[in-house]
């Protein structure tokens, strides 16, 4: 168990809908990393947050938006979905910068979000 | 271009046996960061090993190794004494430190199956 929680682990929905993942970092993690999986793409870098801030952004499509809140939880919403949305999102933290700077990123078991 | 390149996409290997995952990486950067996270069937990523491009040695961790050949820019991952449980995917990931925002960018994995 990394201590990363990811919710919910399995969600269905159709094309052009709106939905929200959630995840709540290990207690104390400051950092969190959002990761899409796809068959197709590999694993891929969306968005990065520290202590509430966004810090880093990857390939996230506008379409795609997150924030992450006081307590530290983080929310990732995907909006008028598609059907090459499909994907694992990961959600991972690390205790810092200098942390995740050697590889201590702690991944939660994803979100199989599927399209129809 | 590719950043991590896994070239294959599946291995083989004998229980007991030792196996070598390969991967290489493209940087200019002259500070970065290198590690390998397994994928069991489960869907979480699993940190396992960490080698710094200024660190001398190859990096272990129990019975794995990383091969570490920084004029070839490649870092292979050595798993000895395989165990049925090392069935899993490999990812090789590199973080760059470029924008001081330290993303780790996956590869593409490779599928291990360890045979009794």
């Amino acid at each position: 168990d990394s201590g990363v929680t990811q919710t919910p682990k399995h969600l269905i929905t159709a094309t052009g809908q709106r939905v929200t993942l959630r995840c709540s970092p290990r207690s104390g993690d400051l950092s969190v990393y959002w990761y899409q999986q796809s068959l197709d793409q590999g694993l891929q870098f969306l968005i990065q947050y520290y202590n509430g801030e966004e810090r880093a952004k990857g390939n996230i499509l506008e379409r795609f938006s997150a924030q992450q809140f006081p307590d530290l939880h983080s929310e990732l919403n995907l909006s008028s979905l598609e059907l090459g949305d499909s994907a694992l999102y990961f959600c991972a933290s690390s205790a810092s910068l200098a942390r995740a700077n050697t590889g201590e990123l702690f991944f939660g078991e994803g979100s199989r979000l599927t399209v129809l | 271009a590719q950043k991590i390149t896994q070239t294959q996409p599946g291995m083989f290997v004998q229980e007991k046996e030792a196996v070598t995952l390969d991967c290489t990486y493209d940087t200019s950067d002259p500070s970065y960061g290198l590690f390998w996270y397994k994928q069991p069937s489960s869907g979480e990523m699993i940190f396992l090993i960490y080698q710094g491009s200024y660190d001398q040695q190859n990096a272990t961790e129990g019975r794995y190794s990383l091969n570490f050949q920084k004029a070839r820019k490649s870092a292979n991952l050595v798993i000895s004494a395989s165990q049925l449980g090392d069935s899993a995917m490999y990812f090789c990931a590199m973080r760059e430190s470029s924008g001081g925002s330290y993303i780790p960018t996956f590869g593409r994995g490779t599928s291990l199956i360890v045979h009794p």
